[in-house]
């Protein structure tokens, strides 16, 4: 089936730098990437929405210049953290559209990030 | 948009008894209802799902079953076994949601030997 890639698997970093989270899919080509935020014990909340070739589109209340999408080939979506704060740390995890569009989404193993 | 809600949020039952998470969805439009089961730490599994045109689907032990008109679906698992210890979460899609998955707030299934 479609496998999706993310690293790093975790993350640890200063408060105000910057983190980049890739995700790849590895057998398809993926055009739209979904970046979802996992708080512990707390559901996927979507961030954004990640196309090909095109500007991301965001969920209200998420900060376009604070996570910076990136979605520059078929096969990998990019998420920059930038400007850090121990307020974001957290789960964030990458799904792809399976091929052709339709249905059975699959996850990346998501990256656990901890600003300090 | 699109708003699901799950429920119960925790559930511990004995092992070999059946398991019901239950959970609604605002929009009609909605045409797709996954379930995942995600361990500590890790991704979200697809165990199964149903489309908006089949009232139940069923796999084994886990059935889902889909009410269209009240806008509620539900997640059986029947002899439950330890290692379906596990946060479950129902999502909800619609057609016209450009592929987006909105997710319940989860259910943490405890199953006790």
């Amino acid at each position: 089936g479609a496998v999706v890639s993310q690293h790093p698997s975790w993350v640890i970093c200063k408060s105000g730098t910057s983190v980049k989270i890739e995700c790849r899919s590895l057998d398809f080509q993926a055009t739209t990437m979904f970046w979802y935020r996992q708080f512990p014990k707390q559901s996927l909340m979507l961030m954004a929405t990640s196309n090909e070739g095109s500007k991301a589109t965001y969920e209200q209340g998420v900060e376009k210049d604070k996570f910076l999408i990136n979605h520059a080939s078929l096969t990998l979506s990019t998420l920059t953290v930038t400007s850090a704060h121990p307020e974001d740390s957290s789960f964030y995890i990458c799904s792809a559209e399976p091929p052709g569009g339709g249905y059975g989404y699959t996850f990346g193993s998501g990256t656990r990030l901890t600003v300090v | 948009g699109e708003n699901v809600e799950q429920h119960p949020s925790t559930l511990s039952v004995q092992e070999g008894d059946s398991a019901v998470i239950k959970c609604t969805y605002s929009d009609s439009a909605s045409n797709y209802f996954p379930w995942y089961k995600q361990e500590l730490g890790k991704r979200p599994q697809l165990i199964i799902d149903i489309r908006s045109n089949v009232g139940e689907k069923k796999d084994q032990r886990i059935a889902v079953t889909l009410n269209k008109t009240a806008k509620h679906f539900s997640l059986h698992i029947t002899e439950t076994q330890p290692e379906d210890s596990a946060v479950y979460f129902c999502a909800a899609m619609g057609y016209n949601q450009g592929g987006k998955l909105i997710f319940g707030q989860g259910t943490e299934l405890s199953v006790k030997p």
